[in-house]
């Protein structure tokens, strides 16, 4: 399977920290993407990064991607309550999408 | 949110029986997924479409159909629903090397 793996699979800190999940995968990539999901709502894209690219950001998200060690990372940063939800990365080769078990990250205000 | 329905919202049904759950877009897109969800498990691709009667097999797709009869329309059928069977079912839809776009989900009980 390619499926990714999140580290950690729960995460709770509090509001202001900066949060920092992890996904590692298995085989070969054309991207990775990173969802989140609220409680009982389907997921929701937040970036997405190349298999060329090294870092991206998006306003208080920054992605790291290593096709070396096969691993990336998200950053939230400034965290918010809102911020509470699963985060999930998910490894696109072709058509198809292959996504980890998520992190729970719970920001208490 | 963009375009996808899907329905049942709820279902709870009893073991044996066919169980049909679709899904609809609005965006046009080519691509559209059927995954379930598990504790432990993430999202688990069943089956997904590239096209009009285009359909292939995912990860867990044992006991599960799917039919394509129009671009808009994705049905993922339960011929013999099974207790394993039960879960929150998604469908996505994207175009190729891009996002997914998710709908809210189908919560299946199979009793």
């Amino acid at each position: 399977s390619q499926q990714g793996e999140e580290d950690p699979q729960a995460l709770s800190i509090q509001e202001g920290e900066n949060a920092t999940m992890n996904c590692s995968y298995k085989t070969s990539i054309n991207n990775l993407q990173w969802y989140r999901q609220n409680s009982g709502r389907g997921l929701v894209h937040l970036i997405l990064i190349r298999s060329n690219e090294r870092e991206k950001h998006s306003g208080r998200l920054r992605v790291t991607l290593d096709t070396s060690k096969k691993s990336s990372s998200l950053l939230i940063t400034a965290s918010r309550a809102a911020d509470t939800a699963s985060y999930f990365c998910a490894t696109a080769l072709g058509n198809q999408f292959y996504f980890g078990t998520g992190t729970s990250l719970t920001v208490i205000p | 949110d963009a375009g996808i329905t899907q329905s049942p919202r709820h279902k709870v049904t009893e073991t044996g029986t066919p169980v049909t759950l679709r899904c609809h877009q609005t965006e046009n897109h080519r691509y559209m997924y059927w995954y379930r969800q598990d504790p432990g498990h993430g999202l688990r691709l069943i089956h997904y479409s590239y096209g009009v009667k285009d359909t292939d097999k995912g990860e867990v797709s044992d006991g599960y159909s799917v039919s394509r009869s129009k671009t808009e329309d994705f049905l993922l059928t339960l011929e013999s629903a099974t207790s394993s069977q039960t879960s929150v079912y998604f469908c996505a839809i994207s175009e190729l090397n891009q996002p997914q776009h998710f709908g809210d989900g189908t919560r299946l009980s199979i009793l």
